[in-house]
């Protein structure tokens, strides 16, 4: 039972304009949540969190979005850039009292941005 | 910022041997790391996590003598793949957790490992 799920395994975007990747999540203990970069064969790069408690994250050209009663988050890159092709990890988790603080990953998204 | 070393980034054993990953916090302490596991075109998977000075606790399904974790000190854990097969063929990642942005996660650059 998936409790992070990307349903888009792939999306293609022209330069300039805005990417969305989306993610949804069932577990309404999920407080905190992540989006992680990846390359081929390296780890993944943190890039922007939300809380819970906000609905809306701002940090440059990198916007998350949160929708609590819909159990959705999306990541708005505006403009998207070459260098954002990437495969984006929606990540969740809860830090409650008993967490150990891991991380439940989405399959991911990989984002191709043409020229 | 706090950087994760992972090494070796790259390694092919023999059916049967045993192969032992590194995971180094470099700049700051680590109580908990967190081993995943990622097969092609899937999520990572959380396989086990690993606190310093007692034992890991495994996820369910994880077999843990067969992936022995040792985090004998607050910069080090180590991830033991014992008896290897070709299923255990995968990209391993560590991750540590320390304050700050990102709920203060930080990942290793991952391992690829191939058993032939």
């Amino acid at each position: 039972d998936q409790q992070v799920k990307q349903n888009s395994p792939s999306l293609s975007v022209q330069e300039g304009r805005i990417s969305i990747l989306n993610c949804d999540y069932t577990n309404s203990m999920f407080d905190y949540f992540l989006w992680y970069k990846k390359y081929p064969a390296e780890g993944p790069t943190f890039l922007i969190s939300i809380s819970s408690i906000k609905d809306k994250n701002e940090d440059g050209r990198f916007t998350v979005f949160l929708n609590k009663s819909a159990k959705h988050l999306s990541l708005h890159i505006v403009p998207s850039q070459p260098g954002d092709s990437a495969v984006y990890f929606c990540a969740a988790s809860w830090t409650g009292r008993g967490s150990q603080g891991n991380l439940i990953f989405g399959k991911g998204t990989k984002l191709s941005v043409k020229p | 910022g706090a950087v994760v070393s992972q090494h070796p980034s790259r390694v092919i054993c023999k059916s049967g041997t045993s192969v032992k990953i590194e995971c180094r916090s470099l700049d700051f302490q680590a109580t908990t790391m967190f081993w995943y596991r990622q097969f092609p075109k899937q999520s990572l998977m959380l396989m086990a996590t690993s606190n310093e000075g007692s034992k890991a606790t495994y996820e369910q399904g994880v077999e843990k003598d067969k992936f022995l974790i040792n985090h004998a000190s607050l910069t080090l854990s180590t991830l033991t793949v014992t008896s290897a097969h070709p299923e255990d063929s995968s990209f391993y990642i560590c991750s540590a957790i320390r304050g700050g942005n990102g709920y203060g996660y930080t990942f290793g650059s991952g391992t690829r490992l191939t058993v032939v």
